[in-house]
């Protein structure tokens, strides 16, 4: 069974940063793209940022670029998410996903419960 | 930049079927994928690619595109249907979109 387990959410003032991991278990990892994904209270779902299977190849939503790095451990079989710089508007929880693909679609086939993360003061 | 555009509210007879689209550049190209959320829990893939249905979804979903547009359809929407639904593609950059969501109430 595909098991993603979110963890690092909590609470970080404005300007703060955040680690969140997610470990991935039931699948063979290293050959999975991933995604990371967020869902503000009450609102739609907002994608984050993507890393290829290899982690050679990674993209990112521009809200997030230059504050957020994507990376991945295949021997520890867990992604990251390092967040930096945090603002208000990046309070949500964060779900990690595996992708499916091909040339012609992608898509997040399996999701973890997500982890909350808020940004106050 | 590219975006996908869902109608907000969408609603249906119990046992109707039911239709929610998703307009977008990138449908041209991409096939969506589509997701189903309930309150307080992750989103579910019901739809990717052509139109390909995960392990566990009822076949009463499925999933067509013409043009710029994807649709998701419910031969017979269920009670337990009711649940928000959300489109997705990736984009020429190699970024992906989801689109804003559709609330979908079984009457």
């Amino acid at each position: 069974e595909v098991q993603l387990v979110e963890s690092g959410g909590g609470l970080v003032q404005p300007g703060g940063s955040l680690r969140l991991s997610c470990a991935a278990s039931g699948f063979s990892f290293s050959d999975y793209e991933m995604n990371w994904v967020r869902q503000a209270p009450g609102k739609g779902l907002d994608w984050v940022s993507y890393i290829s299977s290899g982690g050679l190849t990674i993209y990112y939503a521009d809200s997030v670029k230059g504050r957020f790095t994507i990376s991945r451990d295949n021997a520890k079989n867990s992604l990251y998410l390092q967040m930096n710089s945090l603002r208000a508007e990046d309070t949500a929880v964060y779900y990690c996903a595996r992708v499916r693909s091909s040339r012609y679609f992608r898509a997040s086939d399996s999701w973890g419960q997500g982890t909350l993360v808020t940004v106050s003061s | 930049s590219s975006e996908l555009t869902q109608d907000p509210t969408v609603s249906v007879a119990l046992g109707q079927p039911v239709r929610i689209t998703c307009q977008g550049d990138s449908l041209t190209t991409y096939y969506a994928s589509w997701y189903q959320q309930k309150p307080g829990q992750a989103p579910v893939l019901v739809i990717y690619d052509k139109n390909n249905r995960p392990s566990g979804i009822p076949d009463r979903f499925s999933g067509s595109s013409s043009g710029n547009t994807a649709s998701l359809t419910i031969a017979g929407a269920q009670a337990e249907d009711e649940a928000d639904y959300y489109c997705s593609s990736r984009d020429y950059n190699g970024i992906s979109l989801f689109g804003g969501g559709t609330k979908l109430t079984v009457l």
